[in-house]
C-alpha cells in the first residue's frame, strides 16, 4: 500500500520554462511534507519542505504546494534549469509512526 | 562539518552470504535511518535508531538488522543474501527523529 505516490516517471522541460513535480499522498496523519533531488550515485539531497498547516513554502526558483482536501502537493522549479535534472522524490513525515515515507520518484529532465 | 559517511561505497557478494553496511552520521546527530532503493520503488524504510534504540522498523524481513553504537554510527547486516536484495542502500541523519534528514551516498550492493 503505496501511502506517497508520485504517479509521473519521467518529465521533460525546457530550460527557462516552468517544472511541475506531483505527488499524492492517502494518509491524512503526515505532520509535513519534503522534497529531495537525487543525481546519479549521489545520495538525496534536501530541497524544501512544508508543514501540513501550511499551503504554500517558496524558497527561491522552488515553491511547494499543499492541497489537504486533495491530498497533493507539487512543487514548481521556475525558471528550470539544466542543472536542475535529476530524480525528485517526495516524502512525508508522520511523527507517531516516527517514518519519513517517499514516493517513487520522478525523472525531470531540462532540455537546454 | 562532515556530512553522512558510508562504506563500503560498492560491495559484490553472493547468494546465501551476509554482508555488514556502515553509516556514520554527521556530528552531534542521534538518529540514523536506513532505507532500500530500487529501481522504480523509490526509498523503502528499514529502520530508524535514536540514542542507539531502535524506534522503527518497516516492512522486510528479519534477515535484515541493524545496530546504532553509544557515537551514533551505526552498521545494518543482512544475513543469507538473496538476489532480490541487490540494491543502493542509504543511511540518513538528523539531529532528531523527525528532522531533516541528510543522505550519505549510500552502499551499492551486489548480489550474484
Amino acid at each position: 500500500d503505496q501511502q506517497v505516490k508520485q504517479n509521473s516517471p519521467s518529465l521533460s522541460v525546457q530550460e527557462g520554462r516552468i517544472s511541475i513535480l506531483n505527488c499524492d499522498y492517502t494518509n491524512s496523519m503526515f505532520d509535513y511534507f519534503l522534497w529531495y533531488k537525487k543525481y546519479p550515485a549521489e545520495g538525496p539531497t534536501f530541497l524544501i519542505s512544508i508543514s501540513s498547516i501550511k499551503d504554500k513554502n517558496e524558497d527561491g526558483r522552488f515553491t511547494v504546494f499543499l492541497n489537504k482536501s486533495a491530498k497533493h502537493l507539487s512543487l514548481h522549479i521556475v525558471p528550470s534549469q539544466p542543472g536542475d535534472s535529476a530524480v525528485y522524490f517526495c516524502a512525508a513525515w508522520s511523527g507517531s509512526a516516527r517514518q519519513l515515507t517517499f514516493g517513487s520518484g520522478t525523472q525531470l529532465t531540462v532540455l537546454p | 562539518k562532515a556530512g553522512v559517511t558510508q562504506t563500503p561505497r560498492y560491495l559484490i557478494k553472493t547468494r546465501g552470504q551476509q554482508v555488514t553496511l556502515s553509516c556514520s552520521p554527521i556530528s552531534g546527530h542521534r538518529s540514523v535511518s536506513w532505507y532500500q532503493q530500487t529501481p522504480g520503488q523509490g526509498l523503502q524504510f528499514l529502520f530508524e535508531y535514536f540514542s542507539e534504540t531502535q524506534r522503527n522498523k518497516g516492512n522486510f524481513p528479519g534477515r535484515f538488522s541493524g545496530r546504532q553504537f553509544s557515537n551514533s554510527r551505526s552498521e545494518m547486516n543482512v544475513s543469507t543474501l538473496e538476489l532480490g536484495d541487490s540494491a543502493l542502500y542509504l543511511c540518513a541523519s538528523s539531529l532528531i527523529a523527525g528532522g531533516e534528514a541528510f543522505f550519505g551516498q549510500g552502499t551499492r550492493l551486489t548480489v550474484v
